[in-house]
């Protein structure tokens, strides 16, 4: 069973175009992450929601908007799409106190 | 500001023998302090977790160390095998909650 799942995998839009990323976990996890990896490979953190309440929130363009239904989903989606905001996004849980993360396998968007 | 950095960018190691890779931080004390993999396409998957309180910790093949004196930690594979070729991201744990991901290191292990 997949613990930290992300659809779509691949995303491919042109710019101005808005759109969504899903993640869910199946882990019973309180806390949720979003994270950008650009093309130099930085793992850069963008979001972290616990318990449905956002906790941290970087210095993102708010075209960026975070939203978590319940626990164990956390969607983001991207308004008026850039070409900079091509990147792999990954969305990632952990228990809190615990530490360990574990992410989800990414989605790779490619902004045209 | 907040600093990580991994040594290298790839490192070479031939098989069987032991692999070690840096981080340094500057500009902050962690309360613990993460090692993470991940391959090509793939998320990061956690490893090992050392907390400030903690000089050593092992998993296996793995062990790592916390110098908090010297703002260190080193993350070693013994008798590495080509398997554990990837890359190894350093992840300091900050006082207000965030993890901050190092660059990373590439390993190669050589056949």
């Amino acid at each position: 069973d997949t613990a930290v799942s992300q659809t779509p995998k691949y995303l491919v839009t042109q710019m101005g175009n808005d759109k969504s990323i899903k993640c869910e976990q199946n882990l019973g996890h309180d806390t949720m992450y979003w994270y950008k990896q650009d093309s130099k490979k930085f793992l850069k953190i963008m979001f972290s929601y616990n318990n449905k309440e956002l906790i941290i929130n970087e210095t993102v363009p708010n075209r960026f908007s975070p939203k978590s239904p319940d626990k164990a989903h956390l969607n983001l989606h991207i308004n008026s799409l850039e070409l900079g905001d091509s990147a792999v996004y990954f969305c990632a849980s952990t228990r809190q106190g615990s530490g360990e993360q574990y992410f989800g396998p990414g989605t790779r968007l490619t902004v045209t | 500001s907040q600093k990580i950095e991994q040594n290298s960018e790839a490192l070479n190691i031939q098989e069987g023998k032991t692999a070690t890779l840096t981080c340094n931080y500057t500009n902050y004390s962690p309360a613990y302090l993460q090692w993470y993999r991940q391959d090509p396409g793939r998320g990061p998957v956690f490893l090992l977790l050392i907390r400030e309180n903690e000089k050593e910790k092992r998993k296996e093949r793995l062990k790592v160390t916390f110098d908090t004196t010297l703002k260190q930690s080193l993350f070693h594979i013994t008798a590495s095998q080509p398997a554990d070729s990837a890359t190894y991201l350093c992840a300091p744990k900050t006082r207000d909650d965030k993890i901050i991901f190092g660059k990373g290191t590439r390993l190669h292990i050589l056949p």
